[in-house]
């Protein structure tokens, strides 16, 4: 059973204020790793895929980084605004014969306040 | 990308019974799958549903109590059959078309039991 694991938990921060949260993994594991978003009463939507080490991807104000050799990626959020609230889900791809299967970490919630 | 729709997005169900969720994608694709997310608990994968073979599904996860149909390359149903408090949770769909690309998602269907 794979690992993977989000911190923190939850998270509040004030409308302007930049934020970054964890995602670990066994760096043994990694094909490729996923970054969702997940509102409330909507579907999960794709941030980012990253397959390399060192990778660096950058969407609006969500940038994240990957660190494959020790298993973790960072998602950042700069000037956090309140409809950047969600649930933010990563996902490992971890290769073998389940083509496509993806496991979940916990999420962390974020909550930013105006 | 795929766009899917699933069906119910809500349901209040009796114990004892059972519900079929639906899910139809606007494109081909070779793999569905299917999660569920118990409350306070991160997304996990029930099943796999490959168009032309059996569904294959996780530990934990029997086809006795989650029959997976994919009749062709653009719809699959879940039925969660005989339904008790426990099975209260958001199921969700997925479509992939790659693990270095995206899952594209449902908007889930939440599920509770009385």
């Amino acid at each position: 059973i794979l690992n993977v694991e989000q911190s923190p938990q939850s998270l509040h921060v004030q409308e302007g204020d930049s934020t970054n949260f964890t995602c670990s993994f066994p760096s043994s594991n990694f094909y490729a790793l996923h970054w969702y978003r997940w509102e409330t009463a909507k579907s999960p939507e794709a941030l980012f895929v990253m397959t390399l080490n060192g990778d660096e991807k950058k969407k609006g104000r969500i940038s994240a980084t990957l660190n494959t050799k020790e298993g973790y990626s960072y998602l950042y959020i700069k000037g956090s605004q309140p409809e950047d609230s969600a649930t933010y889900l990563c996902a490992l791809y971890a290769g073998g014969t389940s083509y496509g299967k993806l496991t979940f970490g916990q999420g962390t919630i974020l909550t930013v306040h105006p | 990308s795929a766009v899917i729709s699933q069906k119910p997005s809500r349901d209040i169900c009796q114990r004892g019974t059972s519900l079929t969720i639906q899910c139809q994608v606007d494109s081909q694709v070779t793999m569905m799958f299917w999660y569920r997310q118990q409350p306070g608990q991160s997304l996990t994968l029930i099943a796999t549903a490959n168009q032309g073979s059996e569904a294959t599904y996780e530990s934990g996860f029997v086809i006795d109590k989650f029959p997976i149909s994919r009749p062709n390359l653009t719809f699959s149903t879940l039925t969660v059959s005989n339904m008790s408090p426990e099975d209260s949770s958001i199921y969700l769909c997925s479509a992939s078309p790659g693990y270095n690309q995206p899952q594209h998602f449902g908007d889930g269907t939440r599920l509770s039991i009385l």
